[in-house]
């Protein structure tokens, strides 16, 4: 079964607003990373937080990551249609090292 | 700097037949991994590779092999094709662990009738 779970699935703002989207897993991580897919596109790192740490920015994106609850978010701010896209959480597990899980994905839409 | 490579882009099989899905990269990654991607699952991972002569299963492994002869190359091999096997196949390569961003190939679309 897969480690990650996205909420919402889908989410439709105005240009300008924040985006919130998050991430749940199952079992301890090393590292959790947030990817973003284009229609019909392969996917694009966008930032990676590891376990021992709780905030991380990169831009206009900010990440947090609470391990006691096995949840991550991702905040986007000022949102541009241009991040009109899908979100993937992926962790690599303790127990499974190399292995990555995706979550199912949150799709954002931005209307100008 | 091609990144990583996928071909070919959209291919149809018929039930039955096995197909090569090639994946190359140039920046020297040790890690390497195949996902198929479904409506509504995400990704999953099907088989990975941590460097040359090493493979070792994923999450959905049936009906697929891989090798790993080379740092360059990781082929997908679907032995049988199945209308289950329909999918987005993607290759992915990073350096060698979970520390580290993966990058991503464009993706082969498979459609088995």
């Amino acid at each position: 079964s897969q480690q990650g779970e996205e909420d919402p699935q889908a989410l439709s703002i105005q240009e300008g607003e924040n985006a919130t989207m998050n991430c749940s897993y199952k079992t301890s991580i090393n590292n959790l990373q947030w990817y973003r897919q284009n229609s019909g596109r392969g996917l694009v790192h966008l930032i990676l937080i590891r376990s021992n740490e709780r905030e991380k920015h990169s831009g206009r994106l900010r990440v947090t990551l609470d391990t006691s609850k096995k949840s991550s978010s991702l905040l986007i701010t000022a949102s541009r249609a241009a991040d009109t896209a899908s979100y993937f959480c992926a962790t690599d597990a303790v127990d499974t090292g190399n292995q990555f899980y995706f979550g199912t994905g949150t799709s954002l839409t931005v209307i100008p | 700097n091609a990144g990583v490579t996928q071909t070919p882009k959209f291919q149809v099989l018929k039930t039955g037949q096995s197909m090569t899905l090639q994946c190359a990269q140039d920046m020297n990654h040790e890690y390497m991994s195949w996902y198929r991607q479904d409506p509504g699952m995400g990704l999953r991972l099907i088989h990975y590779s941590v460097g040359a002569g090493i493979t070792d299963q994923g999450e959905v492994p049936n009906g697929y092999n891989v090798s790993r002869s080379t740092t360059e190359d990781f082929p997908l091999r679907l032995l049988s094709a199945a209308p289950s096997q329909t999918s987005v196949y993607f290759c992915a390569s990073s350096y060698s662990d979970g520390s580290y961003e993966q990058y991503f190939g464009p993706g082969t679309r498979l459609t088995v009738t």
